[in-house]
């Protein structure tokens, strides 16, 4: 089974338009994560959610919009699309939140976007 | 802001020799420093140190951190073709934000 999921695995898409990646996690954990990785495979982190809620908000664009509707899913909503969001994007989870110890992420198999 | 950097940036070895691959930091909050593998895909976790001077080991790869000179090791002995990837140093600070260095790129040739 799956721990980290992402749909779909390839995104390619004119400039302008709007698209969504959807993230499921199996693994019961609490902290779901967007990364974003760019050509020279720098990843970044671009958002993090425990329990359903925002925790973590880098400076990303705000046509980059996170939802998660329960713990278990947190997908990313990217509007007016452009050449520079053309990365792959993985989602993480973790098990704990703020006032835990630090445990590790585990990846989903990330999203590649193509933006023409 | 927080940072993470790794060197060298890449490497090429032949089969058989051992490396040595170096993260340093500088991070608020430190709660912990991850080792990731990436092949094609996702990145693979390899280690979590969070203290000092305890080294980790998983078959031929070793770790260990010094929180005091904010720096970690990412040893391989006996590099296989299989070691072929990039190696991913990542600091845990506030609030589980994981900040990520830009990777060793490490190429073992036979």
């Amino acid at each position: 089974d799956t721990a980290v999921s992402q749909t779909p695995k390839y995104l390619v898409t004119q400039m302008g338009n709007d698209k969504s990646i959807k993230c499921e996690q199996n693994l019961g954990h609490d902290t779901m994560y967007w990364y974003k990785q760019d050509s020279k495979k720098f990843l970044k982190i671009m958002f993090s959610y425990n329990n359903k809620e925002l925790i973590i908000n880098e400076t990303v664009p705000n046509r980059f919009s996170p939802k998660s509707p329960d713990k278990a899913h947190l997908n990313l909503h990217i509007n007016s699309l452009e050449l520079g969001d053309s990365a792959v994007y993985f989602c993480a989870s973790s098990q704990g939140g703020l006032a835990e110890p630090y445990n590790e992420q585990f990846f989903g198999p990330g999203t590649r976007l193509t933006v023409l | 802001e927080d940072k993470v950097v790794q060197s060298p940036l890449s490497l090429v070895v032949h089969e058989g020799d051992t490396v040595t691959l170096n993260c340093s930091y500088e991070v608020t909050n430190f709660r912990s420093l991850l080792w990731y593998k990436q092949e094609k895909k996702a990145p693979t976790f390899l280690f979590m140190l969070t203290s000092s001077g305890i080294e980790k080991k998983s078959g031929r790869l070793s770790s260990i951190l010094d929180k005091k000179e904010l720096f970690s090791i990412l040893n391989i002995t006996a590099t296989q073709t299989g070691d072929s990837a990039i190696y991913l140093c990542a600091v845990a600070g506030t609030a589980s934000k994981l900040t990520f260095g830009t990777g060793t790129r490490l190429q073992v040739t036979l």
